[in-house]
């Protein structure tokens, strides 16, 4: 079964960085699109980056743009978030989460997440 | 970016209700459309996507449908073990977008 871990999130102060990590395990990683969503405490769900199951393509969220990277290392079936600058609004459960790619009849590549790790928090405060 | 909205907001229905959420898109999304479920203190749970179709291993009595910019959730008859926030999500844009979700309560 797919399961999904991250890790290295934490208490932080503003302008400082993170990096997050979600291990993946139970599927083939490197046939698969990753992505990152995030949700801040008792508020709903912002998708924030995507990547593809080479590493080549890469789209963000508007409000992390320039300051968060993605990436992924498929010979260690690892996601990677690089979040810098960090604000206050950026405090929130990071989740990551496996692309639903192709069924049996149709595939969406990039679009929507089939499984999701349990997540870890990041807290921006000073 | 697209903006979807969902109403309500929140929702407060008895065991066997039927339950309807709405998905509002800004503008045209065709059927790119998923509804996930998240639990308290759980990761979301894809139920839907292509707005219509059904996720493998979801109860049949989860169903979408709509196209274009308005599309409805619905549960036929709703069990204990739905409680939790409904989002909706659209991946026709890039960047992909949610609604902003539907809380469900039992009466």
């Amino acid at each position: 079964q797919v399961q999904l871990v991250e890790s290295g999130g934490g208490v932080v102060q503003p302008g400082r960085s993170l990096r997050l990590s979600c291990s993946a395990s139970g599927f083939t990683f490197s046939s698969y699109g990753m992505h990152w969503v995030r949700q801040a405490p008792g508020k709903g769900l912002e998708w924030v980056a995507v990547i593809s199951y080479d590493g080549n393509d890469k789209y963000y969220a508007d409000s992390v743009k320039g300051r968060f990277i993605i990436s992924r290392d498929n010979s260690k079936n690892t996601l990677y978030l690089q979040v810098n600058s960090l604000r206050a609004a950026d405090t929130a459960v990071y989740y990551c989460a496996k692309d639903w790619g192709c069924g049996s009849s149709s595939c969406h590549l990039l679009a929507f997440a089939s499984d999701w790790g349990q997540g870890t928090l990041v807290t921006v405060s000073s | 970016d697209i903006q979807m909205t969902q109403s309500p907001s929140s929702l407060s229905a008895s065991v066997g209700d039927r339950v309807t959420i709405t998905c509002q898109a800004s503008q045209d999304i065709r059927n790119y459309l998923s509804w996930y479920q998240q639990k308290p203190g759980k990761a979301p749970n894809l139920l839907i996507y292509d707005a219509t179709n059904l996720e493998t291993g979801v109860p049949s009595r989860f169903s979408g449908s709509g196209s274009g910019t308005d599309f409805t959730f619905t549960i036929s008859s709703l069990q204990p073990e739905d409680i939790a926030t409904y989002f909706c999500q659209q991946y026709d844009n890039l960047p992909r977008t949610f609604g902003q979700g539907t809380k469900l309560e039992i009466k």
